[in-house]
């Protein structure tokens, strides 16, 4: 079965750089959410999508943006880059209604961030 | 907003004893607690979820139980595996808002042989 699709898998910037990472819900999956990670914490909640319209918003700073664009994939744009963003980023989707109206959230597996 | 709890930070058992993992909630809307399993660095893997319409949920070695008047639930493995080490995070959502989760610190689990 199709899965969640994170690009790129890992990314290495200099401070002050932008990055842009990109995610490909599953199928007919019509939300979208952006987790922050860093080393030995839990998944943060960033910014969500549904119906390519942002749906909530949450510990996300002003340096970032997102989008979902309109077939149903993301782009989390980061600018301005520090030290403190290199984290593993990430993307989960889900489909309202599905599974008895419990929303399951699938997450891809993650693009590493590092900030040099 | 929500806050998640849970303990232990980490947890060390005999390979076939049981491990119990605690949570504790603090907003009485959140409706849904989804369990999820991480090994190093890779992706977080539903293992169990439970609504909160339900006290107890079971699949196999695996289990669930919830107590929204004490606004706590755990998840309780039993006969453990080797294969079972990796860090456990649980989480709560809202049915009504956007359903974000909003996960607890996490529970490293070593299973030893």
């Amino acid at each position: 079965a199709a899965g969640v699709i994170q690009s790129p898998r890992h990314l290495i910037k200099e401070k002050r750089e932008t990055a842009t990472l990109k995610c490909y819900p599953i199928p007919r999956h019509d939300t979208v959410y952006w987790y922050q990670q860093g080393p030995g914490q839990d998944p943060q909640f960033l910014i969500s999508f549904y119906e390519k319209m942002q749906s909530d918003k949450g510990s996300i700073p002003d340096r970032f943006s997102a989008q979902q664009f309109s077939d149903y994939h993301s782009e989390l744009n980061m600018s301005s880059l520090e030290l403190g963003d290199s984290a593993l980023y990430f993307c989960a989707s889900s489909r309202r209604g599905d599974s008895g109206g419990r929303n399951i959230q699938y997450f891809g597996a993650g693009t590493r961030l590092s900030v040099l | 907003g929500e806050n998640v709890e849970q303990h232990p930070s980490t947890l060390s058992v005999q390979e076939g004893d049981s491990a119990v993992i605690k949570c504790t909630y603090s907003d009485s809307a959140s409706n849904y607690f989804p369990w999820y399993k991480q090994e190093l660095g890779k992706r977080p893997q539903l293992i169990i979820d439970i609504r909160s319409n339900v006290g107890e949920k079971k699949d196999q070695r695996i289990a669930v139980t919830l107590n929204k008047t004490a606004k706590h639930f755990s998840l309780h493995i039993t006969e453990t595996q080797p294969e079972d080490s990796a860090v456990y995070f649980c989480a709560a959502s809202e049915r009504d808002s956007s359903y974000k989760l909003i996960f607890g610190s996490g529970t490293r689990l070593l299973v030893r042989p």
